[in-house]
């Protein structure tokens, strides 16, 4: 199957300072790739839309000033977490749907951030 | 707005009793209809998609069925085994490809 890689995997950064997640498609080239949140012991919840070339669609209650996505190519998407807060502490998680119509989607490893 | 539940939200099985998960959706008007395996502070892991169109999908010890006029899906694993031990995640594709996920099912399986 495709292939979707996230980077980094972990990262622990103080709080205040900004941090940048990566999300690659290794095979394949994404034209639309998700960015999810989980909580401890809670399901993924959608953050945002990343569409290549063009500005992320946020879900309600997301705040586009504090999640800062760039999606410059088919084949990459960055989350930038600004001004972290303990409370941004989550499991970062971003798909991309594959080639073709199933509209299967495949997902990164996930980034764990820890803000302290 | 798409409602995803699944039953129960924990399940323990001896090593080689088959598996029974429960998903259930508000909304019939889906896409797909996608499970994934979820390992203790890992990503996600597809295990089936089953589009629209279908019923259900098999791979391996895997199956799962798909009824959307019930707004249901099922997963069965045959025969578990300790490996099998995970949440199981069940998401609901709709038509602009974003998903919404149920909370969980997660499995142990004793040895």
């Amino acid at each position: 199957g495709a292939v979707v890689s996230q980077h980094p995997s972990w990262v622990i950064c103080k709080s205040g300072t900004s941090v940048k997640i990566e999300c690659r498609s290794l095979d394949f080239q994404a034209t639309t790739m998700f960015w999810y949140r989980q909580f401890p012991k809670q399901s993924l919840m959608l953050m945002a839309t990343s569409n290549e070339g063009s500005k992320a669609t946020y879900e309600q209650g997301v705040e586009k000033d504090k999640f800062l996505i760039n999606h410059a190519s088919l084949t990459l998407s960055t989350l930038t977490v600004t001004s972290a807060h303990p409370e941004d502490s989550s499991f970062y998680i971003c798909s991309a749907q594959g080639k073709g119509n199933t509209g299967e989607l495949f997902f990164g490893e996930g980034s764990r951030l820890t803000v302290l | 707005k798409q409602e995803v539940t699944q039953i129960p939200a924990a399940l323990s099985v001896p090593e080689g009793e088959n598996l029974v998960l429960n998903c259930s959706f508000t909304d019939s008007a889906i896409y797909n209809l996608q499970w994934f395996r979820q390992d203790p502070g890992k990503g996600l892991t597809s295990l089936l998609l089953i589009q629209s169109s279908q019923r259900e999908q098999t791979s391996g010890r895997l199956n799962a069925s798909l009824d959307k006029s019930s707004g249901r899906s099922t997963l069965y694993i045959a025969a578990s085994q300790p490996g099998d031990s995970a949440t199981y995640l069940c998401a609901v594709i709709l038509n602009d490809y974003k998903l919404s996920f149920g909370a969980g099912t997660t499995v142990t399986v004793r040895a």
